[in-house]
């Protein structure tokens, strides 16, 4: 049993690059998201898909960020132009429709703007 | 808007039984889940209450109140390995989560 996988772990880079990272949620789960932490805090929900269908986005991400899961499968986050503000860490978590409230959640990728 | 509140940290010992409590303010809102963070980890699910009362698995139980928009998470029979993070969850639309910013559990023998 395979949980939630994300790639990479870890990310540097500098201001102003673009990046992306993957998740690869739960085989058998439609219901995916993308949350970000910073330390101290609780994970901030950023983006939901079910399916391949994007549903719904927080109001506080920016437009530098895009998220895509073509086919409902896997999922990318892109952040262009990054800030150092957007230092955290990326968790993915998906769920499925029949208890989507338990959330599986990866094991995130750590993001550094330097 | 939404936004949660819960202590910032607790200590117990070994053995004892803890009470992390939440309050909360909020629309949309379907239930409460709490959910469990070790230093360096991803979250894990521990519970959910979507109605009143109270839910028990193992040594966790979990109590919501939406009259009082408050609820809490009950470990019983502290072990060493249950120092961690503790957040509540309020689950919206989606079942998407707003965290609270976390309780640490601090045990000690």
């Amino acid at each position: 049993d395979t949980g939630v996988s994300q790639d990479p772990r870890h990310k540097i880079t500098k201001r102003g690059q673009n990046v992306t990272f993957r998740c690869d949620p739960i085989s058998e789960h439609n219901r995916l998201y993308w949350y970000r932490q910073t330390l101290g805090q609780g994970p901030e929900f950023l983006t939901y898909f079910q399916n391949e269908a994007q549903l719904e986005k927080s109001r506080l991400l920016s437009d530098r960020f895009s998220a895509e899961r073509p086919k409902g499968s896997f999922s990318t986050l892109e952040i262009q132009r990054t800030e150092q503000g957007d230092s955290a860490m990326y968790l993915c978590a998906s769920s499925a429709s029949t208890v989507s409230y338990e959330q599986y959640f990866g094991p995130g990728t750590r993001l550094t703007v330097t | 808007g939404q936004s949660l509140e819960q202590p910032s940290e607790v200590t117990a010992v070994e053995g004892a039984i803890v009470q992390i409590n939440c309050t909360y303010q909020t629309s949309g809102f379907y239930g409460l889940s709490w959910y469990q963070q070790h230093d360096g980890g991803a979250p894990t699910f521990l519970s959910y209450n979507a109605l009143d009362g109270l839910e028990e698995t193992g040594r966790f139980s979990s109590f919501l109140s939406r009259s009082d928009s408050y609820g809490y998470l009950l470990l019983q029979e502290l072990q060493m390995k249950d120092s961690a993070s503790y957040f509540c969850a309020v689950v919206s639309g989606y079942s998407t989560l707003t965290f609270g910013k976390g309780t640490m559990l601090l045990v000690s023998p």
